[in-house]
């Protein structure tokens, strides 16, 4: 099956500074690359996804690269605010089963 | 939160016993997923459905068991609880199943084996 690997696992930032959280896995079929956001006590919440035939996706202050020739792909979060604390999953999946297959997560702390 | 509701949110039981979670959508999706969410182990899956009465085991599904026989419920089944089932319990659902898949996740259940 699919093994996604997560790093860092512990991210402190300044406000508004930028944030980067990267992703490897193994599964070369795996084509569909989701980033969830979990607050305390709340279930994860999509925040942004990228599929294999695109190289970078956008939305406004949050981006996700992909590059599927080394099978890594990064959140990056700009402007950084302290409502961005949270923990933040990276997942990966294939068409076939929808199986998602998630990270250990990253505990992002954004200092006021 | 699209639709899912989890029950119950807490629950406290004895070794040995049986509990079931349920998972109930409102929007007549066809994937459901179980996952079990621990410290340092991410959130793995335990079985999903892509079916009324179709399931299939996930990576972690030993002492498990699920069913569902109506589009909107999907039960987990802990048959004899153990204190290494103590988890946070996640139901999750595929909105499509195209290559457009997105999975959206209930609210969690917090269950301790006592």
């Amino acid at each position: 099956g699919e093994n996604v690997e997560q790093h860092p696992s512990t991210l402190s930032v300044q406000e508004g500074d930028s944030a980067v959280i990267k992703c490897t896995y193994s599964d070369s079929a795996s084509n569909y690359f989701p980033w969830y956001k979990q607050e305390l006590g709340k279930g994860p919440q999509l925040i942004i996804d990228i599929r294999s035939n695109v190289g970078e996706k956008k939305d406004q202050r949050i981006a996700v690269t992909l590059n599927k020739t080394a099978k890594h792909f990064s959140l990056h979060i700009t402007e950084t605010q302290p409502e961005d604390s949270a923990v933040y999953f990276c997942a990966a999946s294939r068409n076939t089963g929808n199986q998602f297959y998630f990270g250990t997560g990253t505990s992002l702390t954004v200092i006021p | 939160d699209a639709g899912i509701t989890q029950s119950p949110r807490h629950k406290v039981t004895e070794t040995g016993t049986p509990v079931t979670l349920r998972c109930h959508q409102t929007e007549n999706h066809r994937y459901m997923y179980w996952y079990r969410q621990d410290p340092g182990h991410g959130l793995r899956l335990i079985h999903y459905s892509y079916g009324v009465k179709d399931t299939d085991k996930g990576e972690v599904s030993d002492g498990y068991s699920v069913s569902r026989s109506k589009t909107e419920d999907f039960l987990l089944t802990l048959e004899s609880a153990t204190s290494s089932q103590t988890s946070v319990y996640f139901c999750a659902i595929s909105r499509t199943e195209l290559r457009d898949t997105e999975a959206f996740f209930g609210q969690g259940t917090r269950l301790t084996v006592v």
